[in-house]
């Protein structure tokens, strides 16, 4: 089965700065990743996913993540934070040995601190 | 535009009534999830359904209930059994059970009084 690890259930930054959110994964096979995003008593957004294509992936509104295998790793990050990045971060990871159902992280909510 | 909708956003009920949630999608997905969503515990799988008149069991399908016969509606029912029902509850699709992409709808919020 498949998990994930979000570490740091909130992280503030501030405006301009990098922000980088952490993902740690669990999988006995080659793993599909995703970052989704929720703004407040709305549905998630997809950011961006990894699909056993090229291992730095670029996302919506300048956020990217990177791939490490070797470190069961998929962390997101933006170089200058912005106001309206302020949400709720999620990670989710999928695999083909479990029919492709998600598992979530706990989410991170991201402040931005003007 | 193609999308999924979720009816009503905000849903209120007494406690022991049945209530069901809307979801409609027009992306023509053959496949929808619905997932329920509490602080600090992230989304977990409700029910899911890979084709019209079949569905299966999610994480903590105990005291909900689906149907799927249109390709484009899955409503969930939320019955009096669930023992906590009070949460965000957020419906998806994907191309097909075997797409990694999942597409989200905006939710509702249901509390129960």
């Amino acid at each position: 089965a498949q998990s994930v690890t979000q570490l740091g259930s909130h992280v503030s930054v501030s405006e301009g700065a990098l922000v980088l959110l952490r993902c740690n994964y669990s999988s006995s096979v080659p793993p599909y990743l995703f970052w989704y995003v929720q703004y407040p008593n709305q549905g998630l957004q997809l950011l961006l996913k990894y699909t056993s294509a090229a291992t730095l992936v670029k996302g919506i509104n300048g956020f990217e993540a990177e791939f490490k295998k070797s470190e069961t790793s998929f962390h997101l990050t933006k170089p200058s934070a912005h106001m309206s990045d302020a949400a709720e971060y999620f990670c989710a990871v999928s695999a083909t040995n479990t029919g492709n159902q998600f598992y979530f992280g706990t989410g991170t909510s991201l402040t931005v601190i003007p | 535009d193609g999308g999924i909708t979720q009816s009503p956003k905000y849903l209120f009920r007494k406690e022991g009534q049945n209530v069901t949630l809307s979801c409609e999608q027009n992306l023509n997905h053959d496949a929808m999830y619905w997932y329920r969503q509490d602080p600090g515990q992230g989304l977990r799988l409700i029910y899911y359904s890979q084709i019209v008149n079949d569905f299966q069991k999610g994480d903590i399908a105990e005291g909900y209930s689906v149907s799927r016969e249109k390709k484009e509606s899955f409503p969930l029912t939320v019955t009096s059994a669930q023992k906590n029902p009070t949460a965000f509850y957020l419906c998806a699709s994907s191309i097909a059970l075997s797409s990694p992409t999942q597409y989200f709808g905006p939710g509702t919020r249901l509390t129960v009084l």
